[in-house]
């Protein structure tokens, strides 16, 4: 069955430090990884997108990595903000055609205090 | 238009009354996929568009729930007879492509989600 695991479930961090999110999965076939900040009461909007090939990615302060073989990805937030304060949603693509492809974690709750 | 709206933001309803949402995807877009997210859940995906046509209806929770969209854009969804399980944050979202498109990187935009509360 294809899922999408997120740890922790929260965290509260005090600003400028940094901190991991994980994302383990077992969709297959694998197409990519993607990272969703959402805020509350917002949509969730892309941080990054990942492919097979392809082990890290930066986005600003945003660093994901990937480990295709043990499945499992991590998002690094460096010397966060309050603005960081946020829901982070990992979300695997499967390579299918006609059904959806996307498979969400539930996300990790993310508060940075000051 | 710049982003994806919906409408309403906020819908408060009493149980048994029929609801409509909509939703505006960026224009261009073939795609569209509608997604509900509980509580303190993840998004639980209901059903998607390319075009006007829904290839998968998998998600969609039961027969109260149905969706429909008119000339590649703007889409609805209607919860009939709703029930106080149906609360929740309804979220549309668009791309480009399809993202089941084998290799496609395409980012998927999500509107700001319409909340509903069924009394």
């Amino acid at each position: 069955k294809n899922q999408v695991e997120q740890s922790p479930q929260s965290l509260i961090i005090l600003e400028g430090k940094n901190c991991t999110l994980q994302c383990n999965y077992t969709v297959s076939p694998f197409s990519n990884l993607r990272w969703y900040k959402q805020d509350t009461g917002r949509g969730p909007v892309s941080l990054t997108i990942m492919t097979f090939s392809e082990n890290t990615k930066s986005n600003g302060r945003y660093t994901a990595t990937l480990d295709a073989d043990t499945k499992q990805s991590s998002l690094h937030i460096t010397a966060s903000q309050l603005s960081d304060s946020a829901s982070y949603i990992c979300v695997v693509s499967a390579k299918v055609m006609r059904n959806t492809p996307l498979v969400f974690g539930k996300g990790t709750r993310l508060s940075v205090i000051a | 238009g710049a982003g994806v709206s919906q409408s309403p933001s906020n819908k408060v309803t009493e149980k048994g009354k029929d609801v409509e949402l909509r939703c505006d995807p960026i224009s261009g877009h073939t795609a569209l996929y509608w997604y509900r997210q509980s509580l303190g859940q993840g998004l639980e995906f209901l059903i998607y568009f390319q075009g006007n046509s829904a290839p998968d209806k998998s998600g969609l929770p039961s027969d109260r729930f149905s969706a429909e969209r008119t000339g590649g854009s703007v889409s609805t969804l209607t919860i009939q007879r709703t029930q106080q399980e149906d609360s929740a944050v309804y979220l549309c979202a668009s791309s480009s492509t399809h993202l089941g498109t084998s290799g496609s990187n395409e980012t998927q935009y999500f509107g700001p989600g319409t909340r509903l509360l069924v009394l």
